[in-house]
């Protein structure tokens, strides 16, 4: 039961350009989650943005949320060719305790 | 820092061999986490378990099964491996409380391909 899904597919862009990713999901979240995997390794949990928030940032990165369009997005500013990896998002349904589902990515390609 | 360590990076196997996935984490994390990860159908929940002995179905529990004797380990076993049980397998844990909720951390993951 696959609830998120990222748009687009996959992105290529120029070092230095940023990046954005696009989440959408279909039922009410208590949370979601952004997560990294490069090529071949386990995934990285980057950052948590909860129902009430509508928008976070850590470092290069800002996450936004809207509840309403049941929408997130990912921007990775200034992005360098190490930020070439595949990119989920996750949620957390807001009936029950029951686990994360994540969508099937977005594969970022950083050219240096 | 947290780490989830899986007891292969790659493994081969034959169809109809058992398989053992194993999985540690040293934080004295309640959940732990199994999912297989294919191209096109991104991360699928296999099982999950909160506690010590207590294991929960994920979306594909077919063909596997688990085992949480201790805490800090989460097992996945392949009764009889079949070929479309190749795929990558990633473990996960996360913190205790109402917490399925929380962030996960991964393990590298393994590779396995069953020929």
């Amino acid at each position: 039961s696959q609830q998120g899904e990222e748009d687009p597919q996959a992105l290529s862009i120029q070092e230095g350009e940023n990046a954005t990713m696009n989440c959408s999901y279909k039922t009410s979240i208590n949370n979601l989650q952004w997560y990294r995997q490069n090529s071949g390794r386990g995934l990285v949990h980057l950052i948590l943005i909860r129902s009430n928030e509508r928008e976070k940032h850590s470092g290069r990165l800002r996450v936004t949320l809207d509840t309403s369009k049941k929408s997130s997005s990912l921007l990775i500013t200034a992005s360098r060719a190490a930020d070439t990896a595949s990119y989920f998002c996750a949620t957390v349904s807001n009936s029950g305790n029951t686990p994360l589902v994540f969508g099937k990515g977005t594969r970022l390609s950083v050219i240096a | 820092d947290v780490k989830v360590t899986q007891s292969s990076r790659y493994l081969v196997k034959r169809t109809g061999e058992k398989v053992f996935l194993e999985c540690v984490q040293d934080m004295d994390h309640e959940n732990m986490f199994w999912y297989r990860q294919d191209p096109g159908l991104g991360l699928r929940l296999i099982y999950f378990s909160y506690d010590v002995k207590m294991k929960e179905k994920g979306d594909i529990p077919e063909g596997y099964s688990v085992s949480r004797e201790k805490k800090e380990r989460f097992s996945l076993i392949l009764e009889s491996a079949s070929t479309n049980q190749t795929s990558m397998y990633l473990c996960a844990s996360s913190p205790p409380g109402l917490a399925l909720s929380y962030e996960q951390y991964f393990g590298p993951g393994t590779r396995l391909t069953v020929t």
